[in-house]
C-alpha cells in the first residue's frame, strides 16, 4: 500500500499569511494526487486534482504542485474561511489512501 | 446539481449487519465509478471500497475484505454497502462519493454507523 505523510500535522497561521502543506508518498505516484478541504461537521470538498489542477469554483489563492513522491498545497493569502483540515489523497493504485490530515488554525 | 444521499446508518451490536444505501441524482450514475469513504470520530479519512461504473470490478481496503460488499443498481441510481460482522472499529461516518480516475468529485453528507453493545 502507498503511504502518504503530510507535514505539518498542525499549523497555526494568521489571515493574510502564505502557507504550504507537504504530502510525501512512500513510492512514486506520478501526478495522481488530490487535495481536499474539510470543515467541522461537513463532508470534504475537492480543491486540487492531478497534483496541480484547480477544481472549478475553487479560489485561485489555492495551488498545488509536485509529482512523483513530493507534493505541496499552497494557500497564497489565508482567508478566514480557509481555516479547516486539509487532506491529500493518492489515486495511483488501489487501495486508495489519504494522508493523516493537516489542521490549519487561526493564530 | 449532483446529489448523493446516504441512509441506513444507526447503532448496531458487534457482530451484526447493516446495509447502507446512497441515492444518486443530477448525473448519469451508470457512467461513474463510486466509492465509500469513512471517518471515525475525530479521525482522518479512510477509503473503504470502490465499484466501477458497470459493477464489473470491486475493490476494498484490507480491514473490510470478506466482511463488506459494495454493489450498485444502475436502474435505481443507488449505491450500497453491505456490512457484516461489524466491529467497534467500524464506527464512523460513511460517505458515498462519486469518483473519476483522478479525483473524488462529489461527496454525500454522510451517515453515522455506531457499533456498540
Amino acid at each position: 500500500d502507498i503511504q502518504l505523510t503530510q507535514s505539518p500535522s498542525f499549523l497555526s497561521a494568521s489571515v493574510g499569511d502564505r502557507v504550504t502543506i507537504t504530502c510525501r508518498a512512500s513510492q512514486g505516484i506520478t501526478s495522481s494526487l488530490a487535495w481536499y478541504q474539510q470543515k467541522p461537521g461537513k463532508a470534504p470538498e475537492l480543491l486540487v486534482y492531478a497534483a496541480s489542477t484547480l477544481q472549478s469554483g475553487v479560489p485561485s489563492r489555492f495551488s498545488g504542485s509536485g509529482s512523483g513522491t513530493e507534493f505541496t498545497l499552497t494557500i497564497s493569502s489565508l482567508q478566514p474561511e480557509d481555516f479547516a483540515t486539509y487532506y491529500c489523497q493518492q489515486l495511483n493504485s488501489y487501495p486508495i489512501t489519504f494522508g493523516q490530515g493537516t489542521r490549519l488554525e487561526i493564530k | 446539481q449532483v446529489q448523493l444521499v446516504e441512509s441506513g446508518g444507526g447503532v448496531v451490536q458487534p457482530g451484526r449487519s447493516l446495509r447502507l444505501s446512497c441515492a444518486a441524482s443530477g448525473f448519469t450514475f451508470s457512467s461513474y465509478g463510486m466509492h465509500w469513504v469513512r471517518q471515525a470520530p475525530g479521525k482522518g479519512l479512510e477509503w473503504v471500497a470502490a465499484i466501477l461504473y458497470d459493477g464489473s470490478n470491486k475493490y476494498y481496503t484490507d480491514s473490510v475484505k470478506g466482511r463488506f460488499t459494495i454493489s450498485r443498481d444502475n436502474s435505481k441510481n443507488t449505491l450500497y454497502l453491505q456490512m457484516n460482522s461489524l466491529r467497534a472499529e467500524d464506527t464512523a461516518i460513511y460517505y458515498c462519493v462519486q469518483g473519476t480516475g483522478d479525483k473524488f468529485d462529489n461527496w454525500g453528507q454522510g451517515t453515522l454507523v455506531t457499533v456498540s453493545s
